[in-house]
């Protein structure tokens, strides 16, 4: 089955303690990201990655790193966790960059479940 | 600045009346529109995307679309709603000036359908 798996799906942990989300998925896509979810403001970007070694900041990356080491995995590293990074977060991923006529058409991207974190 | 507004946070409607969600867009030059659904401890899961062509899009479970460029909107659409449809509804555009692979979402809309 297609999928976008990450883990852990819930983890509650203390301000500065170090935390990798990982995030895999089994559809060979290039294109994956990291959103974070908060009420009333849908989602927003993280850090995305073109391809394996392939990665750049979106819209809100401050207190995140990731790494593209392998085309399935892309997981988001928390180095020093603070409670402003609370939040529901997803990975993502498609088959190429959205908007690239050449892949066809747009790519829809396809959303694992998402993580609960909270930072006490 | 580029942005999606979804102008309710919340749709109420009675099963088997037709459903509106409401989405409106500012980007610049032509942008690609998608909707989502998001189910309760699920990730989003697409539904159904404009890209060009006819302004009337169809998608999964019965949903569609219709694309009003003078009105820079992308409503989401349903003849007859079902109480399985309530969840929570993301419009999103992925601008064709942005080589990220970006999508911008809308804040979300809760639709509740009761019985």
């Amino acid at each position: 089955e297609a999928q976008v798996t990450q883990n852990p799906r819930y983890l509650i942990t203390v301000t500065g303690k170090k935390l990798t989300v990982t995030c895999s998925q089994n559809m060979n896509h290039e294109y994956m990201s990291w959103y974070r979810q908060d009420p009333g403001l849908g989602l927003r970007q993280i850090y995305y990655s073109m391809n394996v070694e392939v990665t750049d900041k979106g819209d809100v990356p401050e207190g995140y790193k990731v790494s593209r080491k392998e085309k399935r995995n892309f997981p988001l590293i928390l180095e020093s966790p603070s409670p402003n990074q609370t939040s529901l977060y997803f990975c993502a991923s498609s088959l190429s960059n959205v908007w690239t006529a050449a892949s066809g058409g747009n790519q829809p991207q396809h959303f694992g479940d998402g993580t609960r974190l909270s930072i006490l | 600045a580029q942005s999606v507004a979804q102008p309710e946070d919340q749709v109420n409607v009675a099963e088997g009346n037709p459903l509106t969600v409401k989405c409106t867009y500012s980007v610049s030059g032509n942008p690609y529109l998608f909707w989502y659904v998001q189910y309760p401890n699920r990730g989003l899961q697409f539904l159904l995307k404009y890209i060009t062509g006819d302004n009337l899009v169809k998608g999964s479970y019965g949903f569609e679309a219709e694309f009003n460029k003078s009105q820079t909107s992308f409503h989401l659409k349903k003849p007859s709603a079902l109480v399985s449809d309530s969840a929570l509804y993301f419009c999103a555009v992925s601008p064709h000036s942005s080589n990220t692979g970006k999508l911008i979402f809308g804040q979300g809309t809760t639709l509740q359908v009761k019985p």
